[in-house]
């Protein structure tokens, strides 16, 4: 168990839906990153926050939104989905932006659009 | 710029053997190197890491090689296992003009090592 906590592990959903992904960081960590799996595209970055604010935007679609709690859980926001957007979702969590410092994965969440 | 480009995309490798899998980059502003191994249906885990200065690091049958003028660098596994079937990722650490880092990947390779 890497203590970075990811809900759910499966999700499937038809297009035009929107989903919630739930991350909850190592207990400490103050940054959630949160990254997009696809077997054509490999790991993309998609957004970071430190302690509840947006601290960097990557390749996120505009459907896409996130935001993270003060209790610095972080939801991933998916919206009119489409088939394309079938991927594993994962977040990270380190303890601070200084990714030297450790940088955890969690288990991941399988989104199937259908 | 922002790429790092990773070979092979699969690889097979009989029990014992030596797996190397090569990754190259173009933005020299990138300033620490991690590897990354993933086994199905779990996230990335940090494997070993590099800095830049620095031309090989060891932690026991895995060893990074980098060359900074050249920018590419390199993982080899030692007496590769069954075990260590898995996909590496390589990945470089590129500051961003926030104060904070991102990290980008390579795409991936999907190593087996056979009995």
């Amino acid at each position: 168990d890497s203590g970075v906590t990811q809900t759910p592990k499966h999700l499937i959903t038809a297009t035009g839906q929107r989903v919630t992904l739930r991350c909850s960081p190592r207990s400490g960590d103050l940054s959630v990153y949160w990254y997009q799996q696809s077997l054509d595209q490999g790991l993309q970055f998609l957004i970071h926050y430190y302690n509840g604010e947006e601290r960097a935007k990557g390749n996120i679609l505009e459907r896409f939104s996130a935001q993270q709690f003060p209790d610095l859980h972080s939801e991933l926001n998916l919206s009119s989905l489409e088939l394309g957007d079938s991927a594993l979702y994962f977040c990270a969590s380190s303890a601070d932006g200084r990714l030297n410092y450790g940088y955890t994965f969690g288990s991941g969440t399988r989104l199937t659009v259908v | 710029q922002q790429q790092v480009k990773q070979s092979p995309q699969s690889l097979i490798v009989q029990k014992g053997g030596i797996s190397i899998i090569n990754c190259a980059y173009e933005n020299t502003a990138f300033d620490y190197f991690p590897w990354y191994q993933q086994f199905p249906g779990k996230g990335p885990a940090l494997l070993i890491a590099i800095r830049p200065d620095v031309s090989e690091k060891k932690e026991g049958r895995f060893t990074i090689s980098f060359n900074k003028s050249a920018k590419q660098f390199s993982l080899h596994i030692m007496d590769s296992q069954p075990g260590d079937s898995a996909t590496y990722f390589c990945a470089a650490i590129s500051p961003m003009n926030t104060g904070f880092q991102k990290l980008v990947f390579g795409t991936g390779t999907r190593l087996l090592v056979s009995p």
